[in-house]
């Protein structure tokens, strides 16, 4: 059965620091990759989703960015951290040409 | 800008009651619907895809779409409290959208005893 990891799972990072959040997915090959934001109170904002290695497409322009070293994982990384990036990261994948999701457990960070 | 409009509630409705949460969609070339469950502070979990116009039953759970006047609901029968969560709409684009889901804002569901 697929499964997919995510950590961490809780971040509190200040601003101006790094970030490095780290997804992968077991039990399958080939499969499409997204990272959604979810802000406290608001919906599920799609930031970058992957069909293939090195294959990467931004959906909302920010301080973000993300890279797709191997074919079953995904990183989200920011140079400098704003308090705006605050918020539940989401990754999650679904098959080549298939439809529903499976999220990851999410990782929850806190810009101070 | 392809939309997917949800009542936020929040929605409480008693124990063993019928639920009723709606979706509305923009997108008229949308081929796949989903509903999400969202607990607090927990990662959404996949309950229910419908792609055909109808009625799809999966236990307590029916969803319902009307692709002429772009709707999709889901009916959670004999509502228990631990059904209580944020219920999220998601919609698939036709065409090559590479799987890419757009979400509503969510429906807050309380059931109470």
């Amino acid at each position: 059965s697929q499964t997919i990891h995510q950590w961490p799972a809780t971040l509190v990072q200040p601003v101006g620091s790094p970030l490095s959040l780290e997804c992968t997915v077991e039990g399958t090959s080939n499969p499409n990759l997204y990272w959604y934001r979810q802000a406290a109170g608001r919906g599920l904002q799609l930031l970058f989703y992957s069909v293939g290695i090195g294959q990467i497409s931004s959906e909302v322009p920010q301080n973000l960015s993300a890279s797709r070293p191997q074919d079953r994982q995904f990183i989200l990384s920011s140079k400098k951290l704003l308090l705006s990036d605050s918020g539940f990261y989401l990754c999650a994948w679904s098959r080549t040409g298939g439809d529903g999701y499976t999220f990851g457990s999410g990782t929850r960070l806190t810009v101070v | 800008q392809k939309e997917v409009e949800q009542n936020s509630g929040p929605l409480s409705v008693p124990e063993g009651a019928i639920a009723s949460l709606n979706c509305t969609y923009s997108d008229r070339g949308s081929q796949s619907f989903f509903w999400y469950r969202q607990y607090s502070g927990k990662s959404p979990e996949l309950i229910m895809s419908i792609y055909s116009n109808g009625d799809k039953e999966d236990g307590r759970f029916t969803a319902q779409l009307n692709k002429a006047s772009q709707y999709v609901s889901l009916l959670i029968r004999d509502s228990q409290p631990s059904d209580s969560a944020t219920y999220l709409c998601a919609v698939k684009a036709g065409g090559t959208s590479y799987g890419k889901l757009t979400f509503g804002q969510g429906t807050i569901l309380t059931v109470h005893p």
